[in-house]
C-alpha cells in the first residue's frame, strides 16, 4: 500500500531534550515536506527537499533541522524543542521534484513540548 | 499581508445547496494551485488541482483568475459528508503556501 509514515505519532517530552520525528514514504516520491499546524495559523511549511541532498526553507525553519540523504527517509529534527514547537506535525511526499503534484500526506505526529 | 487568503468561516449550509469559497493570492507569479480538505484535524487530502481554464469533477468545480489573482471552489448539491475545511494552497516552486481553511458545515 502506497503511504507516507511518520513516527511516533503523539509524543510528550520536556524542553531541550533533542527528538526526531521519522518520515518515509514508499512510492519513490522525490518530493518531501515537513508542515506544522496550529490553530488559527492553518498549515505552514517548515522545510522541504526536491531530491537526496537537497533541501530548502519553508515558512517557519527556525528550530528544526532536516536531512535526506536517502529518497524514501525525510526525518525532522528538533535540537532543543521549546515549547512553542508544540503543535501537529505532517510530513508529505510528491512524485514531482518540485512538489507541483498531489501531495500525498501522513497521518500525522502531536508533538507536545513540556 | 498574508500570501494565501481564504474567506473566513464557519459556513453553514443546508443540504443541497451551492456554497462558493474564494481564495486569493499575492504572488502574481504563482503557476500551480490546489484545493485540499482536511477532516478534524486529520491529513489534509487533495480534492482537486486548479487548472487555468478552469475545472469540474462532478459537483466540484475549481476556477482560476489570473488578472484578479484570486481562486474559487464551488460545490453544487451539498451533501453531509461534504462538512470539513477546504484549504487553498499555492505551490510555488516546491515551497507551499497554505491558506488558513475555510469550514463547511453542511445540516441536514
Amino acid at each position: 500500500e502506497a503511504q507516507v509514515t511518520q513516527n511516533p505519532r503523539y509524543l510528550i517530552t520536556v524542553t531541550g531534550k533533542k527528538l526526531t520525528v521519522t518520515c518515509s514514504q514508499n512510492m519513490n516520491h522525490e518530493y518531501m515536506s515537513w508542515y506544522r499546524q496550529d490553530p488559527g495559523l492553518g498549515l505552514r511549511q517548515i522545510y522541504y527537499s526536491m531530491n537526496v541532498e537537497v533541501t530548502d526553507k519553508g515558512d517557519v525553519p527556525e528550530g528544526y533541522k532536516v536531512s535526506r540523504k536517502e529518497k524514501r527517509n525525510f526525518p525532522l529534527i528538533l535540537e532543543s524543542p521549546s515549547p512553542n514547537q508544540t503543535s501537529l506535525y505532517f510530513c508529505a511526499s510528491s512524485p514531482g521534484a518540485v512538489g507541483n503534484q498531489p501531495q500525498h500526506f501522513g497521518d500525522g505526529t502531536r508533538l507536545s513540548i513540556l | 499581508r498574508k500570501e494565501v487568503e481564504q474567506d473566513p468561516g464557519p459556513f453553514n449550509v443546508p443540504e443541497g445547496a451551492t456554497v462558493a469559497f474564494n481564495c486569493t493570492y499575492s504572488n502574481s507569479a504563482s503557476q500551480s494551485f490546489f484545493w485540499y480538505r482536511q477532516d478534524c484535524r486529520k491529513e489534509p487530502k487533495l480534492l482537486m488541482s486548479v487548472y487555468s481554464s478552469g475545472n469540474e469533477d462532478g459537483r466540484f468545480t475549481a476556477q482560476l483568475n489570473r488578472a484578479s489573482q484570486y481562486i474559487s471552489l464551488l460545490i453544487r448539491d451539498s451533501k453531509l459528508s461534504d462538512s470539513a475545511t477546504y484549504l487553498c494552497v499555492d505551490n510555488q516552486g516546491g515551497k507551499l503556501i497554505f491558506g488558513q481553511g475555510t469550514e463547511l458545515s453542511v445540516k441536514p
